[in-house]
């Protein structure tokens, strides 16, 4: 079965710092890793994925990831945390495999950036 | 002009009854979901339709049932409702069941009492 961990529920940052928010996943197969933002009383956004390729992607508001394969981690990173920023984030991962299409959540991380 | 809608955003009701939730996705995506998140965030898939062909139904009580008239409609039918089932749930699409890039609408808030 597939999992994804994300070890904090709440991630505290100082306005300008840079952030990481932790994730390391669990899946038969190659993975399909994505990350998601949900804003209060909101659904959740697409932020960006992994699929294959480069193992640093980018994706919206400036945030990427890191894909690692040997620690099978997909960590969200930021240079310069803006206040905006303060959400709740879900990493999430699937299979590559055709017939593999169930997208598994993390928990979340409060992520909350101090002025 | 709302790409994922869901009807109504609160609903509160009695233990027993039966409620319905609709959704319709004007993205024209091959692929909806119902999602449920618990009070503590913890987010969970409970059903996946395909243009109109179930293709993802996890361990939910019979009591909850989707239907799917068209490939851009999704709606959620829950008979005799439980504490337990009070929660937000999320309807969401993506363009084909092979990417993981879905697109959730606000959520429908179910308290049960």
């Amino acid at each position: 079965a597939q999992s994804v961990a994300q070890p904090e529920d709440q991630v505290n940052v100082a306005e300008g710092n840079p952030l990481t928010v932790k994730c390391t996943y669990s899946v038969s197969g190659n993975p399909y890793l994505f990350w998601y933002v949900q804003y209060p009383n909101r659904g959740l956004q697409f932020l960006l994925k992994y699929i294959t390729g480069d193992n640093l992607v980018k994706g919206s508001y400036g945030f990427e990831a890191e894909f690692n394969k040997s620690q099978t981690s997909f960590h969200l990173k930021k240079p310069s945390a803006l206040v905006s920023d303060s959400a709740l984030y879900f990493c999430a991962v699937r299979g590559a495999n055709f017939g593999n299409e169930k997208l598994t959540f993390g928990t979340g991380t409060r992520l909350t950036i101090i002025p | 002009d709302t790409a994922v809608s869901q009807t109504p955003k609160y609903l509160v009701t009695q233990m027993g009854n039966d409620k319905s939730i609709k959704c319709e996705q004007n993205l024209g995506h091959d692929t909806m979901y119902w999602y449920k998140q618990d009070s503590k965030k913890f987010l969970k898939i409970m059903f996946s339709y395909n243009n109109k062909e179930l293709i993802i139904n996890e361990t939910v009580p019979n009591r909850f049932s989707p239907k799917s008239p068209d490939k851009a409609h999704l709606n959620l039918h829950i008979n005799s409702l439980e504490l337990g089932d009070s929660a937000v749930y999320f309807c969401a699409s993506s363009p084909t069941r092979n990417t993981g890039e879905l697109f959730f609408g606000e959520g429908s808030r179910l308290t049960v009492l």
